[in-house]
């Protein structure tokens, strides 16, 4: 059974840094592209960050672009997000999910919640 | 990276069908078909119902459909349960990136 468990979340001040994780279990980590997603409180789905299953493609939203950095370790089948110059609109639940051809978010975590406020 | 098209909300009564729209453009839905549906009930993670437009992982019920006519996709629940009552969301593959729907949250009558 896929497992995917986020982790690294909390209230950070503007400005900050944070790291996440997301810890895989139950298939083979290092052949499946990863992607995050976020949820803002009360509102839709927002595409964050995806990383090939090799680790040499990335790719990023808008408004993760020169701010954000997806990377993984294979060696301990974790996925990360780098979150550096935080904002207040990026208070959100963020998912990690493991990503099918075209795209498809298979599986997903159960979140971690970034709160970023004074 | 434009946010897909969905009605905010949807109801049926038990028994019946709905279908929920998802309008994009040129560049994502009318480009591929990697539209995918995701059913997300409060305080969970969202799920995988549709992929490649119209295929069902193993173990959603086939009164889950999926389809596409040019920029539009469409989710097709038939014979309504209460159990269906959750938030919707529409995706597609946009070209090195993904974009979602703003989502539509269905209500069972």
């Amino acid at each position: 059974e896929v497992q995917l468990l986020e982790s690294g979340g909390g209230l950070v001040q503007p400005g900050g840094s944070l790291r996440l994780s997301c810890a895989a279990s139950g298939f083979t980590f290092s052949s499946s592209a990863m992607s995050w997603v976020r949820q803002a409180p009360g509102k839709g789905l927002e595409w964050v960050s995806a990383l090939s299953s090799g680790g040499d493609s990335t790719y990023y939203a808008d408004s993760a672009k020169g701010r954000f950095t997806i990377s993984r370790d294979s060696s301990k089948n974790t996925l990360y997000l780098q979150m550096n110059r935080l904002r207040a609109d990026d208070t959100a639940v963020y998912y990690c999910a493991t990503m099918g051809t075209g795209w498809v978010l298979r599986s997903w975590g159960q979140g971690t919640l970034v709160t970023v406020s004074s | 990276q434009s946010a897909l098209t969905q009605p905010p909300s949807a109801s049926g009564s038990p028994g019946q069908s709905v279908t929920i729209s998802c309008t994009g453009t040129s560049s994502d839905v009318g480009a591929y078909n990697y539209v995918s549906w995701y059913q997300q009930y409060p305080g969970r993670a969202p799920q995988l119902i549709i992929y490649d437009v119209s295929k069902r992982p193993s173990g959603v019920p086939d009164r889950f459909s999926g389809s596409k006519s040019g920029n539009t996709a469409s989710l097709t629940i038939s014979g309504l349960q209460a159990e269906d009552e959750a938030d919707y969301y529409c995706s597609s593959y946009a070209g090195r990136s993904k974009v979602f729907g703003g989502g539509t949250k269905l209500t069972v009558l």
